[in-house]
């Protein structure tokens, strides 16, 4: 089975940064997606890492160590339209993607 | 036309009825899942299918059963609905990881059901 935790909530101001941080315990592992779901609607895919570091697409990046059970989010110059939730999803060979319970942003000016 | 289609996108009845929760696919994707939402607990696997003769069970399989007809079309049931099955059901449908692919998944738009 797999455990993955990530905060509930976060805040932050419009222009700031802010990290979302996820932990899990797998087995087989084969790869971490992060996803945005926007309330009331479906979950979009924002990234994914498969092997350790860095993977950078415009003001969004991700980290992961495979060692550590590690991966974060990193949300650069917020915007109102950040504020959504963010959802952490591991995969183990041969399985179904699992989510964390997501973490909810709130972004105020 | 979106890719991946969810009927009824919402369904009110009553204990006890059945339902059938419907998901079609124009991605043209070997597997499919079904997901459910709810506050606070995130989204839960209930039944995956990675090709036609193919089905999974998944976190919480209890309550359910799928039926999955054709590439494109994998459906939901839930034989005799209870008021705690009241959620955001998600369909989703993914390539086989590799040769490009990562096989991130693509989410229909959701079937909010409610359980009286």
């Amino acid at each position: 089975g797999q455990n993955i935790d990530q905060p509930t909530e976060m805040t932050a101001t419009e222009g700031a940064i802010v990290q979302i941080n996820c932990t899990y315990q797998t087995s087989g592992f084969n790869g971490l997606f992060w996803y945005q779901q926007h309330a009331g609607e479906a979950p979009t895919f924002l990234s994914y890492n498969v092997l350790d570091g860095l993977e950078e697409k415009g003001r969004f990046s991700s980290f992961l160590s495979r060692s550590k059970g590690y991966s974060y989010l990193l949300l650069k110059e917020l915007q109102m339209k950040d504020s959504a939730s963010y959802l952490c999803a591991v995969n183990e060979a041969g399985t179904a993607l699992i989510f964390g319970k997501g973490t909810t942003l709130s972004v105020s000016s | 036309d979106a890719d991946v289609t969810q009927t009824p996108r919402n369904r009110i009845t009553k204990t006890g009825k059945r339902i059938m929760l419907e998901c079609s696919q124009t991605k043209g994707h070997d597997r499919m899942y079904w997901y459910r939402q709810d506050p606070g607990l995130g989204l839960r696997l209930i039944y995956y299918s990675f090709d036609v003769k193919d089905i999974n069970k998944g976190e919480i399989s209890d309550g359910y059963s799928v039926s999955r007809q054709a590439q494109a079309k994998f459906s939901l049931s839930l034989e005799s609905a209870i008021p705690n099955q009241t959620a955001l059901y998600f369909c989703a449908t993914s390539p086989r990881p590799g040769q490009g692919n990562t096989g991130e998944l693509f989410f229909g738009e959701g079937s909010r059901l409610t359980v009286l």
